[in-house]
């Protein structure tokens, strides 16, 4: 069972067009990380979101947390071939201490 | 450097043989975690190591897996009779934190690419 789910798995998108990834989970999640990966290298963090209904901007990202801390999404404005690589969103479920467990990610691929 | 550093970066093996995989953490990072990554996918949770306290094994796939960690800093992913399907990316990663929001901010190292022939 994934705990996070994200969709949608693979987004191939023209240079200039907007985008949103979702990550969704039934479990509350103290706070919840974005990261990216690029092709051999490891993930680096983007942004963490920590209180219910919170909003954060980077850039021409956007990331939201859900009212209810089980939910996030990504927006991406005027995407750009810089953009591409694979979107990964991870948490540690509330209740304590509790590993970072990871969702499968979303590949965006942004072609000029 | 002062990022995480993995090695080795590639290691290609034989089935049946036995792999050591190393991660030096960034210094004073009391939380360390391995995490495996196979073509294209996500990452898998293996085993995080928090300060002074008990690991948490329970993403190890099998008991042919194992690690540690030393005086709280290098850590070593063990491999043992390595089957083909243990063909990934091993990546190590560190944080400062291990409570709060910082907690989940990791710093990853760039991986061992491991192939069982």
């Amino acid at each position: 069972t994934q705990l996070l789910e994200q969709s949608p798995q693979f987004l191939s998108i023209q240079e200039g067009e907007n985008l949103t990834v979702y990550c969704n989970s039934s479990s509350v999640f103290s706070s919840l990380q974005w990261y990216r990966q690029e092709p051999g290298e490891g993930p680096v963090l983007l942004v963490t979101v920590v209180t219910g209904g919170e909003v954060k901007k980077l850039k021409r990202l956007t990331f939201q947390f859900g009212d209810a801390r089980k939910d996030s999404s990504l927006h991406i404005t005027a995407a750009q071939p810089g953009d591409t690589g694979l979107y990964l969103c991870a948490g540690s479920p509330s209740g304590g201490y509790n590993k970072l467990i990871f969702g499968a990610g979303t590949r965006l691929a942004v072609h000029p | 450097g002062a990022g995480v550093s993995q090695s080795p970066s590639n290691k290609v093996t034989e089935k049946g043989k036995d792999v050591e995989l190393r991660c030096d953490p960034i210094s004073g990072h009391t939380a360390l975690y391995w995490y495996r990554q196979s073509l294209g996918q996500g990452l898998e949770f293996l085993i995080y190591f928090q300060g002074n306290s008990a690991p948490d094994k329970s993403g190890l796939p099998s008991d042919r897996f194992s690690a540690e960690r030393t005086g709280g800093s290098v850590s070593t992913l063990t491999i043992q009779r390595t089957q083909q399907e243990d063909s990934a990316v091993y990546l190590c990663a560190s944080s400062p934190a291990t409570s709060g929001g910082k907690a989940g901010e990791l710093f990853f190292g760039e991986g061992s690419r491991l192939t069982v022939l």
